[in-house]
């Protein structure tokens, strides 16, 4: 089956400490998302990645981190930068061919930094 | 500054009944606009979608409205099931780079 992993479900960490999510996609896509959410609020954009090698900042890349060495691939690093980093944060792909807009998103990662 | 927003936090609605959920947008660059739902603990998935060339998308129970003039797109749910309830999550594209921007979600809750 092809989908979206993302672990693991729930991440305990101290302050102070970075910390990595994993998000892995077997849908062949091109095009990798980090969001996080927050009560009440939305999806906020993380960073994001059309194609392997390239990354961009979304609306709240501070304190966080990413790379894309692998098409499947798309790590992010919650830092000790990132002020607030309790969140449940969720990766997305997409074909990223501007035919179907349409993003497809794992289970989610719950960190809790305390 | 908020583009896409769901002005009803929460909304309840019986079974059977029609729930309508809203989504009002500022940007005029927006051209494809998309529905998710969201269980507690989960990611969002896919519901319905409309390009901005048409005014009405249907799928089974789900239709999406828009309103290019007004910048306001409603999701109509007919007839609503227990199953429904959960976040729903506009989202509104320019189609660069495909990114998304969401808009607070709209908390539905269909009771028996």
């Amino acid at each position: 089956d092809g989908g979206i992993t993302q672990s693991p479900k729930y991440l305990f960490r101290k302050e102070g400490q970075n910390v990595t999510l994993s998000c892995e996609q077997n849908l062949n896509h091109d095009a990798m998302y980090w969001y996080r959410q927050d009560p009440g609020q939305g999806l906020r954009l993380i960073y994001y990645s059309q194609i392997v090698n390239d990354f961009q900042k979304g609306d709240i890349a501070e304190g966080y981190s990413v790379s894309r060495e692998k098409k499947e691939s798309f790590p992010l690093t919650v830092t000790s930068a990132q002020k607030n980093p309790t969140a449940f944060y969720l990766c997305a792909s997409s074909t990223g061919d501007r035919v179907s807009y349409e993003q497809y998103f794992g289970p989610g990662t719950r960190l809790t930094v305390t | 500054d908020q583009q896409v927003k769901q002005n009803s936090p929460s909304l309840s609605v019986q079974e059977g009944r029609i729930s309508i959920l809203n989504c009002d947008y500022t940007n005029s660059m927006f051209d494809y606009f998309l529905w998710y739902k969201k269980y507690p603990a989960e990611g969002p998935t896919f519901l319905i979608s409309i390009s901005s060339i048409k005014d009405k998308n249907e799928d089974g129970r789900f239709t999406v409205f828009l309103n290019k003039s007004a910048k306001h797109l409603s999701l109509h749910i007919v007839p609503s099931q227990p199953g429904d309830s959960a976040v729903y999550f506009c989202a509104a594209t320019t189609g660069t780079a495909s990114k998304l921007t969401f808009g607070t979600g709209t908390r539905l809750q269909v009771t028996l």
